[in-house]
């Protein structure tokens, strides 16, 4: 089956730091590919959509100078929180798109301090 | 895309059969029902999805009413490891829409 990988699976930051978390197709080429954010006891919630080679489209309420989306190719999108700061720490979850499915990567727990 | 209703909890005993509702009264004919699930602290994984006829894979069954405005998953033996928040979305199949995740219902398998 199509499998997603996120790198780190957690990170523990100072706050005003900046951290980047990639999300990975591993065995298949996905044009779209989705970031969520997971609050605690929460469901998940859309930050934005990825298109390979164009910009993201971000949900509302969402920063898009803050959290930068870059999906450079069919495999990789990246999502950087800039300046992170305690209010950021979340369980950040991405997918991607394999024909008309969503397959989601494991997730990033990131901690800021 | 159309919203769904889940109960927000259920029990199941180990080893017997779970059926988790879903109530999609305002789908509309080109959706499909997707039904995720979220183990603790992990990203979700898809279980079934759906149009009108009822589903099954290895892992589970899904039974949607002639109607189409609700349906059951259903976990024929559940185990300890079935123990997860189990979301029902409805979506128009296409690769740039993404899901819309509700509450779910939290299962929790009981030995």
């Amino acid at each position: 089956g199509a499998v997603v990988s996120q790198h780190p699976s957690w990170v523990i930051c100072k706050s005003g730091t900046s951290v980047k978390i990639e999300c990975r197709s591993l065995d298949f080429q996905a044009t779209t590919m989705f970031w969520y954010r997971q609050f605690p006891k929460q469901s998940l919630m859309l930050m934005a959509t990825s298109n390979e080679g164009s910009k993201a489209t971000y949900e509302q309420g969402v920063e898009k100078d803050k959290f930068l989306i870059n999906h450079a190719s069919l495999t990789l999108s990246t999502l950087t929180v800039t300046s992170a700061h305690p209010e950021d720490s979340s369980f950040y979850i991405c997918s991607a798109s394999s024909g008309d499915e969503q397959y989601f990567g494991p997730g990033t727990r990131l901690t800021v301090t | 895309d159309a919203k769904t209703t889940q109960p927000p909890s259920m029990d199941c005993a180990e080893g017997r059969a779970a059926n988790l509702p879903c109530n999609h009264s305002t789908i509309s004919g080109n959706e499909y029902v997707y039904w995720y699930r979220q183990i603790h602290s992990q990203g979700p994984q898809y279980i079934i999805h759906g149009l009108k006829n009822n589903e099954t894979n290895e892992m589970a069954s899904l039974i949607i009413t002639e109607d189409r405005k609700s349906s059951t998953l259903i976990l024929p033996h559940a185990t300890l490891r079935d123990t997860a928040v189990y979301y029902c979305i409805v979506r128009v199949a296409h690769a740039g829409n993404m899901l819309t995740f509700g509450g779910g219902t939290r299962l929790m398998v009981k030995p």
